[in-house]
């Protein structure tokens, strides 16, 4: 079974630019949720989505946003990129559809980079 | 003060030693996530709890619901045990969110 997939895995953007980045989530996985990684803010949450639908949101401003299509397949996209967005973005999937949280399991990440 | 506290943040130890690490949070919980983070990024899922006890090979995690508190064992330590080890809350109702802790960096030296 193959497991979650990232795209791009490294990217180098200017500031103000926009990204989209892409997750892939394990098959029959239809929850898929997003995270942000620096070093001084260590591991936050996004948000996460369920059958196209968002059902938790982090505090992020809202340049950042997300998509989750209908083969749950999610996209993350950042406007006006700010130097401070450079980071690891990862993204988890799960088998969860209601009730209990279920295990996540985690892509390889896309390394932001914003000069 | 951060929902998710963990100690120790630095931990270095001989090949053999047994190994704890430690997770306090404030807030009422669904689930709390163990992972492990290798260098280059790669996250992994180690256990899900919700109450009690799990073990997986030389791995155990234990959660105290009434007292706030998580511990992750590793029996027999191993050089390739050498990871950064994160634990994570999802909170109850409403936003659901999880709330990461800051990490612990263990290093086991042969």
């Amino acid at each position: 079974k193959a497991g979650v997939t990232q795209t791009p895995r490294y990217l180098i953007k200017t500031r103000g630019q926009q990204v989209t980045l892409s997750c892939s989530p394990i098959s029959g996985h239809r929850s898929v949720s997003w995270y942000q990684q620096t070093p001084g803010q260590g591991l936050q949450f996004l948000f996460e989505y369920f059958s196209e639908t968002q059902r938790n949101k982090g505090n992020f401003p809202g340049r950042f946003s997300g998509r989750q299509f209908s083969n749950s397949r999610s996209e993350m996209n950042v406007s006006t990129l700010e130097l401070g967005d450079s980071a690891l973005y990862l993204c988890a999937s799960s088998s969860w559809t209601g009730g209990n949280t279920g295990e996540l399991f985690f892509g390889e990440g896309s390394r932001l980079t914003v000069l | 003060k951060n929902e998710v506290e963990q100690s120790p943040q630095n931990l270095t130890a001989q090949e053999g030693e047994f190994i704890t690490i430690n997770c306090s949070y404030s807030v009422g919980i669904s689930a709390l996530h163990w992972l492990q983070q290798h260098p280059g990024g790669g996250i992994v899922s180690l256990f899900m709890l919700s109450s009690g006890k799990k073990k997986h090979g030389r791995l155990i995690a234990t959660i105290n619901i009434q007292e706030k508190h998580s511990s992750l064992h590793i029996t027999a330590s191993h050089p390739r045990d050498s990871a950064v080890y994160i634990c994570a809350v999802r909170e109850y109702f409403g936003n659901e969110k999880l709330t990461f802790g800051t990490g612990t960096r263990l290093t086991i030296i042969p």
